[in-house]
């Protein structure tokens, strides 16, 4: 099961900021959160990860709490390429390391 | 660079018969995994490799699936006796290694629909 909850939907204006929120409540110690998006009949795309401290790319900045309980996405300029389902995921430790998809949320951009 | 790439982009077949999907990593990375994704459904785990071998196979949903890996980089997911609850997109990712920092890079996938 997924260890993550987001909105189902979120709208936002193009060329603003979008703030898409995760709720992740159980992680643990080492667990880092990771950020994918899947526009519609592609592969998803990586965004961006993070520990603990907030990090920046150039698609994206991750802002993670201080109790690491929760997460948001801050895509600063958003257009209407921008529009996708977005994955907030906190990766599965062990042998494993695959990724668990939750649902997602589905942001669409508005011109 | 070059991505992940995956062969064929569309597969149409008849139920019963055995279907070969192609995944082609990026170059270097030692981690590949294959995942489902069911039409207006979330992404689900089938399969791990970690060089040749592969730690984790948890996924794979029956024992008519199967896959392999030759060379630290071609991988092949076959499907034998195809059956129409198999339709799905089925969706290859690479990583640099395989830990937590390794992002895993994914191809767009091979659409997979069984008459």
């Amino acid at each position: 099961d997924a260890k993550t909850t987001q909105p189902p939907s979120m709208d936002c204006a193009e060329g603003r900021a979008a703030n898409l929120p995760c709720n992740h409540s159980t992680i643990s110690g080492n667990e880092y959160v990771y950020w994918y998006r899947q526009i519609h009949s592609q592969g998803p795309q990586y965004i961006i990860h993070g520990l603990k401290n907030n990090v920046t790319n150039e698609m994206a900045s991750l802002i993670i709490t201080e109790d690491r309980k929760s997460s948001t996405l801050i895509l600063p300029h958003a257009t209407l390429r921008d529009t996708a389902v977005y994955y907030c995921i906190v990766r599965v430790g062990g042998a494993t390391n695959k990724l668990i998809f939750g649902t997602g949320t589905l942001l669409a951009v508005q011109p | 660079g070059a991505g992940v790439s995956q062969s064929p982009s569309n597969k149409v077949t008849e139920k019963g018969k055995d279907v070969e999907l192609r995944c082609d990593p990026i170059s270097g990375h030692t981690a590949l995994y294959w995942y489902r994704q069911r039409l207006g459904q979330g992404l689900e785990f089938l399969i791990y490799f970690q060089g040749n071998s592969a730690p984790d196979k948890s996924g794979l949903p029956s024992d008519r699936f199967s896959a392999e890996r030759t060379g630290e980089s071609v991988s092949t997911l076959t499907i034998q006796r195809t059956q129409q609850e198999d339709s799905a997109v089925y969706l290859c990712a690479s990583s640099l290694g395989a830990g937590f920092t390794q992002p895993q890079h994914f191809g767009d996938g091979t659409r997979l629909s069984i008459l």
